[in-house]
């Protein structure tokens, strides 16, 4: 069936190092969003992309999805120490399948 | 504007017994998503309603059940609760009929059966 997988699982990172997850799908998605899940938080919309190739940036992150609408990344510049949190992606095909998430914890 | 609320915040049951979980999305919003968060098993659908109308169905047995009122308030039930349905509950409002928009979750329902 339909699946979104979402790698990789965790990332331990040094601040002001890079991040990147990635998102990939088994069919064409109709768009794709992207949340941020901080500890005992619910996810919060970061950004929804939806057209082949579109590329959006948001301050130090940058969303990427790919020219067949199947995968998508969210990529994180100087990685701050509020940038920690689960980082999910949500790629809708009727109905939104989730990612299993990225846990991404900053060392200051 | 308030947000997603979703009562009650924390629950415990005991197995074999029935729940019912409350969630009122953000005014104007129409459509309302359920899904159920588990360490294990991450973000998973639940249901989808819109205008009162269930749209979308994710794969949970028949003891999963939800509804949607003329506010857009929505509830989810579960019968027969069992171990393995402790998770936070998680409730998510959109404001497009096609579903396209953000989501806008609440702060969930920690339900735990033991």
């Amino acid at each position: 069936g339909q699946q979104v997988m979402q790698i990789p699982q965790y990332q331990h990172v040094q601040e002001g190092e890079d991040f990147t997850t990635y998102c990939n799908s088994s069919t064409t998605l109709s768009n794709i969003q992207w949340y941020k899940q901080r500890p005992g938080g619910h996810p919060v919309f970061l950004i929804q992309l939806v057209k082949s190739g579109e590329v959006k940036k948001q301050k130090r992150l940058t969303f990427q999805f790919g020219e067949a609408k199947k995968n998508s990344s969210l990529h994180i510049t100087a990685t701050q120490t509020t940038d920690v949190g689960t980082y999910f992606c949500a790629g809708r095909f009727n109905k939104f399948y989730f990612g299993s998430g990225t846990k991404l914890n900053v060392k200051p | 504007k308030a947000g997603v609320t979703q009562t009650p915040r924390y629950l415990i049951k005991t197995r074999g017994q029935q729940v019912t979980l409350s969630c009122s999305p953000i005014s104007g919003h129409r459509s309302v998503s359920w899904y159920q968060q588990t360490p294990g098993q991450g973000l998973q659908f639940l249901f989808e309603y819109f205008s009162e109308t269930q749209r979308n169905k994710g794969n949970f047995p028949g003891r999963f059940s939800g509804r949607q009122f003329s506010n857009s308030r929505s509830e989810m039930n579960v019968s027969t609760l069992e171990l393995g349905d402790s998770a936070l509950y998680l409730c998510a409002s959109s404001s497009a009929g096609t579903g396209t928009d953000e989501q806008y979750f609440g702060p969930g329902t920690r339900l735990t059966v033991t």
